[in-house]
């Protein structure tokens, strides 16, 4: 059974340009959940989408975004890049999605350079 | 607010034990546990759910203790494999997202 799949792997982008970064869920799992991780911030939570619908969302900016897509895959865009956003964001897919106990499996990330 | 994770970092020789604290000041559901290697995913360890159910590896221990909503994750006879970041994600009674801590670092040597 294939994992979570992200893609792209690496990217670098420059400042106020904008970025879209895919993730592809477990099959059969229908909540895709997005989180930034940096060295001195840890996991932060940015938003949960099940069945297409936005269920969750952590204390970002607007300038970040989500949506998901019948089939189950996510896409999270960043506009106006800012060097700060510089981060691995990891997705994690679940069957049940957050909440009650359901385990959540990370995909590999991507690695985000704003320069 | 996330919780808070001790120790940040700790450095063991091959066989020796260790156990990693998470602590949260709000009424839990859950307390996940993950481990990170360099570069990679985090993996799922375990997790642990209010009235006492575990769900995880057979080679990992963990406790959660409800009263005071902090779990412990029990390393035993560490081998170099266990190297990694771990993380404690919780899941508060009002709150369907984890939050997770900032990580401890354990690093086993030969």
């Amino acid at each position: 059974k294939a994992g979570v799949t992200q893609t792209p792997r690496y990217l670098i982008k420059t400042r106020g340009q904008q970025v879209t970064l895919s993730c592809s869920p477990i099959s059969g799992h229908r909540s895709v959940s997005w989180y930034q991780q940096t060295p001195g911030q840890g996991l932060q939570f940015l938003f949960e989408y099940f069945s297409e619908t936005q269920r969750n969302k952590g204390n970002f900016p607007g300038r970040f975004s989500g949506r998901q897509f019948s089939n189950s895959r996510s896409e999270m865009n960043v506009s106006t890049l800012e060097l700060g956003d510089s981060a691995l964001y990891l997705c994690a897919s679940s069957f049940g999605g957050q909440g009650s106990g359901n385990t959540i499996y990370f995909g590999e990330g991507s690695w985000l350079t704003v320069v | 607010q996330q919780p808070v994770q001790s120790p940040q970092a700790v450095i063991l020789r091959e066989g020796e034990d260790a156990v990693i604290n998470c602590s949260s000041s709000k009424a839990l559901y859950s307390v996940h546990w993950y481990r990170q290697k360099h570069g990679e995913a985090p993996v799922f360890l375990m997790i642990l759910l209010k009235g006492g159910e575990q769900k995880g590896h057979e080679k990992i221990s963990a406790s959660f203790n409800e009263k005071k909503q902090q779990s412990s994750l029990y390393l035993t006879a560490s081998q170099l494999s266990y190297s990694g970041t771990y993380f404690c994600g919780t899941e508060d009674t009002g709150r369907r997202a984890l939050t997770f801590g900032s990580g401890t670092r354990l690093q086993v040597q030969p």
